[in-house]
């Protein structure tokens, strides 16, 4: 079984401007949810889908944060514009149903200059 | 009070000695509870989720559940140097509460073992 898939792995940007992450989450797993890791923290939730409907987004900065799931499927978190404080890890989990059994991607690390 | 908080480390501990890992919960009425180990530059996996209270052991893995204290531990007997990692507590959070389906991770523990 495929595992979550992730990209980009890497990116660095300058504050101000705009970056897109994409997930591809274990086939069948109708619940995706993006996560927020700044370094020495734990996993913070910035939102969850149920199927192509959202579930939670109350963590999500929708000032400059955006995302889509528009078929069910894959999924992309968009930040525009950057800013320094958004550098992280930014990972993608998948789960067949309901909060239980989350299964994370490798995360994709963001640097704001 | 943070949701969910976990004990300071980082934690450091010999081969084959038994490591404990503290959590405790603000939310009273979580369900489910999850432990996730996350090497160094890698993302969470899970080791284990316990619901009831009591023991439940997986391998050389016990998770230990007190509701009425809040509070979960997860045990490492005959630690390996393998098991150097940061180690995640993460909450289901209640009805009724603010975090009602959401998962809420503490902001780990960094465990060494060391020959």
């Amino acid at each position: 079984e495929a595992g979550v898939a992730q990209s980009p792995r890497y990116k660095i940007i300058e504050k101000r401007q705009s970056v897109a992450f994409w997930c591809n989450p274990i086939s069948g797993h109708a619940t995706l949810y993006w996560y927020q890791q700044i370094l020495g923290q734990g996993p913070k939730l910035l939102i969850q889908f149920q199927n192509n409907g959202v579930v939670d987004d109350s963590q999500l900065p929708k000032d400059r944060f955006s995302a889509e799931r528009l078929k069910g499927v894959d999924s992309t978190l968009k930040i525009q514009p950057a800013k320094l404080e958004d550098s992280a890890v930014y990972l993608c989990a998948s789960s067949l149903g309901g909060v239980e059994t989350q299964y994370f991607g490798p995360g994709t690390r963001l640097l704001v200059l | 009070q943070k949701e969910v908080e976990q004990n300071s480390g980082p934690l450091s501990v010999p081969e084959g000695a038994i490591a404990s890992l503290n959590c405790t919960y603000s939310d009273r009425g979580s369900q489910s509870f999850f432990w996730y180990r996350q090497y160094s530059g890698k993302s969470p996996e899970l080791i284990m989720f316990i619901y009831s209270n009591g023991d439940k052991e997986d391998g050389r893995f016990t998770a230990q559940l007190n509701k009425a204290s809040q509070y979960v531990s997860l045990l490492i007997r005959d630690s390996q140097p393998s098991d150097s990692a940061t180690y995640l507590c993460a909450v289901k959070g209640g009805a009724g509460g603010t975090s009602y389906g959401k998962l809420t991770f503490g902001q780990g523990t960094i465990l060494t073992v060391h020959p």
